[in-house]
């Protein structure tokens, strides 16, 4: 069975930092592995997919890479602002099109 | 492209009631739907898994007589909570994809459900 761990589960840094989340994974055979936002009491919002055959991927201030064969990602944020405040959930597709989702990180971003 | 809506956002019912939840993709056809729960402070939990035309499958310990799924077209798959207790409120999302594979899944806005 998948388990998708996200450490930190919290986290609050000053506006202006650069910080980076980490998401690890039990099994290796996914198809793919995607960066979500979620805002609270919000649904999500899809912020990078990357395919098992990638190792990274970039839109603007997030970079995300992926190291499948020992299980791990990590998002990276740069310049973080206040409106990146929000919770950061990793997600694997494995068989089945099974998308298991980790735990989350709750980000705070201070001005 | 590729929205997901859900109907109602927001439902507060009392217990015994049953709910339906509504999961629309607007502008695909969507072969396959899921339909996640997130309890707070927790993270989405897969409930099942449905493919248009066909039953659901279930994931262990989802009661399929209390979650009806029915996904009867290709744009519409609906949750309904029968006989709903406190223990059931949470935000339920669903998702939908086009084909089989590995195709990404797109997210709807979720539905809060509250029961008193």
């Amino acid at each position: 069975k998948q388990e998708v761990t996200q450490i930190p589960a919290a986290l609050s840094v000053p506006e202006g930092e650069n910080l980076v989340l980490n998401c690890s994974f039990t099994d290796s055979a996914i198809y793919n592995l995607q960066w979500f936002r979620q805002d609270p009491g919000k649904g999500l919002t899809s912020l990078l997919l990357i395919q098992s055959s990638q190792r990274e991927q970039t839109s603007g201030r997030l970079n995300a890479s992926l190291d499948k064969s020992s299980g791990r990602s990590t998002l990276y944020i740069a310049a973080s602002q206040p409106g990146d405040s929000a919770t950061y959930l990793c997600a694997v597709l494995g068989s089945g099109d099974k998308l298991t989702f980790g735990t989350g990180t709750r980000l705070a971003v201070r001005p | 492209g590729a929205v997901v809506s859900q109907h109602p956002s927001r439902v507060i019912c009392k217990s015994g009631t049953s709910v339906k939840i509504e999961c629309r993709s607007l502008d695909f056809q969507a072969t396959t739907m899921f339909w996640y729960r997130q309890f707070p402070k927790q993270s989405l939990m897969l409930m099942a898994t449905s493919n248009e035309g066909s039953k659901a499958t279930y994931e262990q310990g989802v009661e399929k007589d209390k979650f009806l799924i029915n996904h009867a077209s290709l744009t519409l798959s609906t949750l309904t909570v029968t006989s709903a207790h406190p223990e059931d409120s949470s935000f339920y999302i669903c998702s939908a994809k086009t084909s089989g594979g590995a195709e990404t899944q797109y997210f709807g806005p979720g539905t809060r459900l509250l029961v008193l």
